[in-house]
């Protein structure tokens, strides 16, 4: 299965500032998932990104706030802007892998202070 | 748009005791996916089901997929202090690729 690298793995950040969250995958890929798991709770999808085109975000979720960036069929950003403490959360990207499931990142562990 | 649901949110049970938990989702789905999430860590990929009533095995884990395709569960036999962590259900229906999670049943094994 594809090995995702997902950095930074923690942070602790002020709000009003933006973190900028990083997932390189060992494969090609033509999707990938950004995902927001709040402490406790399951997996809330926030967009899915193509390479060459923008990404799609799903209902509640807006492209101000979370900019997606996929450059290439390896690597894509998610950006948490203006953050505010309601942001603190565990953002994890994936890949899709067929019948082999979604591969995770290990995930960030945001906290907004 | 589509829900899964999932119980129990909790359970606890003594090493040995099997443990099973259930999923219900709003809609037929083409899919059914089981995660599981150490404390701390990432869900990772168990298995997953395609087929109306489909039954696989791994070990001590059986999943079932329910003949109309919107239910299905996760049954532990004689578990371990190994099995510890939240277990995810994950649906996705006709050709909407993307996955709907259930809330989670996070299981606690006392030695």
């Amino acid at each position: 299965s594809a090995v995702i690298s997902q950095k930074p793995s923690r942070d602790i950040c002020q709000r009003g500032t933006s973190l900028t969250i990083q997932c390189q995958v060992d494969s090609q890929v033509t999707m990938m998932f950004w995902y927001r798991q709040q402490p406790g709770q399951s997996l809330t999808l926030i967009a899915t990104a193509n390479q060459g085109s923008e990404a799609t975000y799903e209902s509640g979720f807006v492209i101000d706030k979370f900019p997606i960036s996929r450059p290439n069929l390896t690597f894509s950003t998610l950006t948490v802007s203006n953050m505010s403490p309601e942001d603190s959360s565990i953002y994890l990207c994936s890949v899709e892998e067929g019948q082999y499931g979604y591969t995770f990142g290990s995930g960030t562990r945001l906290t907004v202070v | 748009g589509q829900q899964v649901m999932q119980i129990p949110q909790y359970q606890h049970v003594q090493e040995g005791e099997d443990f099973t938990t259930y999923c219900n989702s709003s809609t037929t789905l083409s899919n059914i996916q089981w995660y599981k999430q150490r404390p701390g860590g990432h869900p990772v990929f168990l298995i997953q089901l395609v087929k109306s009533g489909e039954v696989k095995k791994q070990k001590r884990l059986t999943f079932q997929f329910g003949e109309a395709k919107k239910n299905s569960s996760l049954h532990i036999t004689a578990t371990q202090t190994t099995d510890v962590g939240t277990y995810f259900c994950a649906g996705s229906g006709g050709s909407n690729y993307k996955l709907t999670f259930g809330k989670g049943t996070l299981l606690t094994v006392n030695p």
